[in-house]
């Protein structure tokens, strides 16, 4: 039973730029949840996605965009990249848009921009 | 009033020792904790997790204690072994209107063989 997978595992990009991250739920989640997590820090909310509908959305500036597909998978796309930017993303699946599921998170992807 | 507050930022432990990570919250709609545990390069991986109806929930060798009226919740790690060596988050979420989860600061245990 595969876990939550994100692509890719690690990328560098330069101020200004764009880039798409993506992540596969956990099989038979539905739910997806973005997080931030700078070093040494706890993962920070993105948003969240269900039903193909951004449900949540935590202090994140309009750059951070995201989309969730028919199959549940999901994109985070962030804008003019800033170096502030630099830092692990994590998506997390959960059955269901609801407080008390327990989200399962994957391995990450490492965003470095110089 | 959104903060999950988490200590030690930092502890070191003997191999068979008892580790204590305490967590805080003031928001009063939080009513499920989950805890994480993370190696490095990897992602959180659930240990644990309680709602307020119970004021303890173990697990093996993890424990979680919950002091409602304090708004306090706490992770016991039993006979802790150098492969418990991780960083540990706890976090809260409502389980109504708004479902992110408000992540602690972590703390990063040491045990010593």
């Amino acid at each position: 039973d595969a876990g939550v997978t994100q692509s890719p595992t690690h990328l560098i990009k330069t101020r200004g730029q764009q880039v798409t991250l993506r992540c596969s739920p956990k099989s038979g989640h539905d739910t997806v949840s973005w997080y931030q997590q700078a070093l040494g820090q706890g993962p920070q909310f993105i948003f969240q996605y269900y039903e193909e509908e951004e449900r949540q959305r935590g202090n994140f500036p309009d750059r951070f965009s995201g989309h969730q597909f028919p199959n549940y998978s999901s994109e985070l796309n962030v804008n003019a990249l800033l170096l502030g930017d630099s830092a692990l993303y994590l998506c997390a699946s959960s059955l269901k848009a609801a407080g008390d599921q327990p989200q399962h998170f994957g391995d990450g992807t490492r965003l470095s921009i110089l | 009033q959104q903060q999950v507050k988490q200590s030690p930022q930092s502890l070191i432990v003997q191999k068979g020792g008892i580790s204590i990570i305490n967590c805080a919250y003031e928001n009063t709609a939080f009513d499920y904790f989950p805890w994480y545990q993370q190696f490095p390069g990897k992602g959180p991986a659930l240990l644990i997790a309680i709602r307020p109806d119970v004021s303890e929930k173990k697990e093996g060798r993890f424990t979680i204690s919950f002091n409602k009226s304090a708004k306090q919740f706490s992770l016991h790690i039993m006979d802790s072994q150098p492969g418990d060596s991780a960083t540990y988050f706890c976090a809260a979420s409502p389980t109504s209107g708004t479902y992110k989860y408000i992540f602690g600061t972590g703390t990063r245990l040491k045990v010593l063989a």
